[in-house]
């Protein structure tokens, strides 16, 4: 596609509800990265994959978070039993391959726990 | 444990101004430099990519600039106008593989028409 695409748009859970998130990378690249941005922060690394191999999940915070790419294209990042403080805005962004290249975003999924 | 810190974090100018934008990090040993800028409720744009070779990169009105041993880097923006108006972050990729991006928090700014 032309960029990264990420849906839904907008998730409001109630807490204790599971969600999933999915993020649709530009077609080729080969790396993909999950990030969490809260209100006034800076994005955050959660986890990261080279095709459909998970080569750093750190950032996770807890084993609630969960996340896929099973075919090395479209990833979705799960999370179980969401808490309030999950509330964030979640994002996704990809690039072709190697650390010397540009990441590109998608808009994100921004996700409210009641 | 990489720190990126940017100041200010709020910024309001008239248009037409140029500008300075400000990010440093605590551990010099990184791989490049990005700036990104992100319109509210929008993911983020890449502005410039600069490897840690490279001691600047410009792209139109925009200029950064990257002093790895005194851990700064610095965005000026020539000539501002309105449509600038985003909040613009800097990120540090630390080590030698594909590790993830470290984030300041941003400067949100305001150009005044």
């Amino acid at each position: 596609g032309a960029g990264v695409s990420q849906s839904p748009r907008y998730k409001v859970a109630k807490r204790g509800q599971d969600v999933a998130l999915r993020c649709d990378p530009i077609s080729g690249h080969v790396s993909l990265f999950w990030y969490q941005q809260a209100l006034g922060q800076g994005p955050e690394f959660l986890t990261y994959f080279q095709n459909e191999a998970q080569l750093d999940k750190s950032g996770l915070p807890s084993d609630r978070f969960f996340a896929e790419r099973p075919e090395g294209s479209v990833s979705t990042l799960k999370i179980q039993r969401t808490q309030q403080e999950d509330s964030a805005v979640y994002l996704c962004a990809s690039s072709f391959q190697g650390v010397r290249e540009k990441l590109f975003f998608g808009s994100g999924t921004q996700l409210s726990v009641l | 444990k990489q720190e990126v810190t940017q100041i200010p974090a709020a910024l309001s100018v008239p248009e037409g101004e140029n500008l300075v934008l400000n990010c440093s990090f605590t551990d010099s040993a990184i791989y490049n430099l990005q700036w990104f800028r992100q319109d509210p409720g929008k993911g983020l744009t890449s502005l410039l990519l600069i490897q840690s070779s490279q001691r600047e990169q410009t792209s139109g009105r925009l200029n950064a600039s990257l002093d790895k041993s005194s851990g700064r880097s610095t965005l000026y923006i020539a000539a501002s106008q309105p449509g600038d108006s985003a909040t613009y972050l800097c990120a540090v990729r630390i080590g030698w593989g594909n590790t993830p991006l470290v984030f300041g928090k941003g400067t949100r700014l305001s150009v005044i028409a």
